[in-house]
């Protein structure tokens, strides 16, 4: 069974860049694609972006100019960064699996990662 | 930005049949297929339901979805203590090119 490992730095000083990596096992990287999500304290659901299989990405428009999400394929794992934080950007991250249509929805997370930023 | 409209609360005695609403548009429910996590505190999400009324492997009969133009509904029948959490409807909004989330419904059992 799939399974997503995620790791990251958990307390940022605003302006910094947030980066966090999610490990995939027990599965492929191929024919997916891999999606970052967060949750601000008390709040709902947010995505953020993904990534396909073959590289290609997007991102929540509100957060394009911040966001880059990348692939590491041979460590079969894939990474987000979000640029420029401020304390609007602490939540808890939550890394997951899609598919190429969207309807099938996340099916396998991440547990998720707190990231607070504080000025 | 617009999202899903749901309740943000709903409630239930074991053995009962509680169903949780969620409201969309033509660009997202109405377009795209709706699906429903569940969150219980301090875990991941979990997917229950994904194209209207698919249940994933391992998510119970006791859960089904169903869709209406541009509303969803979650059912959930045989209330159990265990599924006291937060629900979500989700949809990939073909306009906004963005994935819409309620805002959550909180289910408690009595």
């Amino acid at each position: 069974q799939v399974q997503l490992q995620q790791w990251g730095a958990g307390l940022l000083k605003a302006s910094e860049t947030l980066s966090l990596t999610c490990a995939v096992h027990f599965g492929s990287l191929n024919n997916y694609y891999w999606s970052w999500i967060r949750q601000p304290p008390g709040k709902g659901l947010e995505w953020i972006g993904d990534i396909s299989h073959s590289g290609s990405t997007q991102y929540k428009p509100s957060l394009k100019t911040r966001v880059t999400i990348s692939l590491d394929t041979s460590n079969n794992q894939f990474s987000l960064k979000l640029s420029s934080v401020t304390a609007a950007d602490t939540a808890v991250y939550f890394c997951a699996r899609g598919q190429r249509f969207r309807r099938y929805g996340l099916d396998v997370w991440g547990p998720g990662t707190t990231v607070t930023v504080f000025s | 930005q617009s999202g899903l409209t749901q309740p943000l609360s709903a409630s239930g005695t074991p053995g009962q049949r509680v169903t949780i609403s969620c409201s969309g548009g033509s660009s997202n429910i109405g377009f795209n297929g709706v699906v429903w996590y569940r969150q219980l505190p301090g875990s991941a999400p979990k997917l229950l339901i994904y194209s209207d009324n698919k249940r994933p492997s391992g998510v119970p009969d006791r859960f089904s979805g169903s869709k209406s133009v541009t509303s969803a509904s979650l059912a959930i029948s045989g209330l159990q203590s265990e599924d006291e959490a937060d629900y979500y409807c989700a949809a990939w909004d073909d306009s906004l090119n963005d994935w819409v989330f309620g805002g959550g419904t909180r289910l408690t059992v009595l």
